[in-house]
């Protein structure tokens, strides 16, 4: 088995502030992904990566960075935090292919004021 | 887009009724996760359920990708079933899960 861990768990932030979050996964998947949750809108992708050192856009990218430097961290960065913005952060990972399964962190829970 | 179509939206259970949730895709499938949450809590995998039937103590998942859909059966329930459920697809060429909205279920004693 493995885990899934983020950091922070909560993030406080100020209006225009950039903000990073991280994922680490010691499953040795290929593939990691960033989804935001809304309350009432399920889950979104943000941004996903195959390897290391790749990066893909989701559906969500825009505001938002990402990097992966090693096989085992993927970073997400919301560029400008907006202001009454509240969501949670969801990692993940899988192994190679999108027909696999996907196993989740515990999410970074962020409030912007 | 692929969609993802769950409901009901949210139910309301008396503890040892039977419930019923499912899921609709608009494109064909390659993978299915049912997944559960608590307020605010993290998402807890149930199922991985390409296609067919599973079962895990009171639930039982079944995947049927000629028709587009998955349901998710619950027996019994209890008042610890209460939370969210979620079911998420996987499609051809795609690398992430599409999600649905959830079904948030309240169960009481």
């Amino acid at each position: 088995g493995g885990i899934i861990t983020q950091t922070p768990k909560f993030l406080i932030g100020q209006e225009g502030q950039k903000l990073t979050l991280k994922c680490q996964q010691n499953f040795n998947h290929d593939t990691m992904y960033w989804y935001r949750q809304d309350s009432g809108k399920g889950l979104r992708l943000i941004y996903y990566s195959i390897t290391e050192n790749d990066l893909q856009k989701g559906d969500l990218s825009e505001g938002y960075d990402a990097s992966r430097e090693k096989k085992s961290s993927f970073s997400l960065t919301v560029t400008s935090a907006q202001k009454n913005e509240m969501a949670v952060f969801l990692c993940a990972s899988s192994t190679w292919g999108g027909a696999n399964e996907q196993y989740f962190g515990p999410g970074t829970r962020l409030t912007v004021l | 887009g692929q969609q993802v179509q769950q409901s009901p939206a949210s139910l309301v259970l008396q503890e040892g009724e039977n419930a019923e949730l499912q899921c609709n895709f608009s494109t064909s499938l390659n993978s299915m996760q049912w997944f559960y949450q608590r307020p605010g809590g993290s998402l807890v995998s149930l199922f991985y359920n390409p296609s067919g039937t599973k079962q895990s103590g009171r639930l039982t998942s079944t995947t049927v990708i000629k028709e587009r859909r998955s349901s998710l059966h619950i027996s019994s329930s209890q008042t610890t079933d209460s939370g969210t459920y979620l079911c998420a697809m996987g499609y051809q060429g795609g690398r992430a899960l599409i999600f649905g909205t959830g079904t948030t279920v309240s169960v009481s004693p």
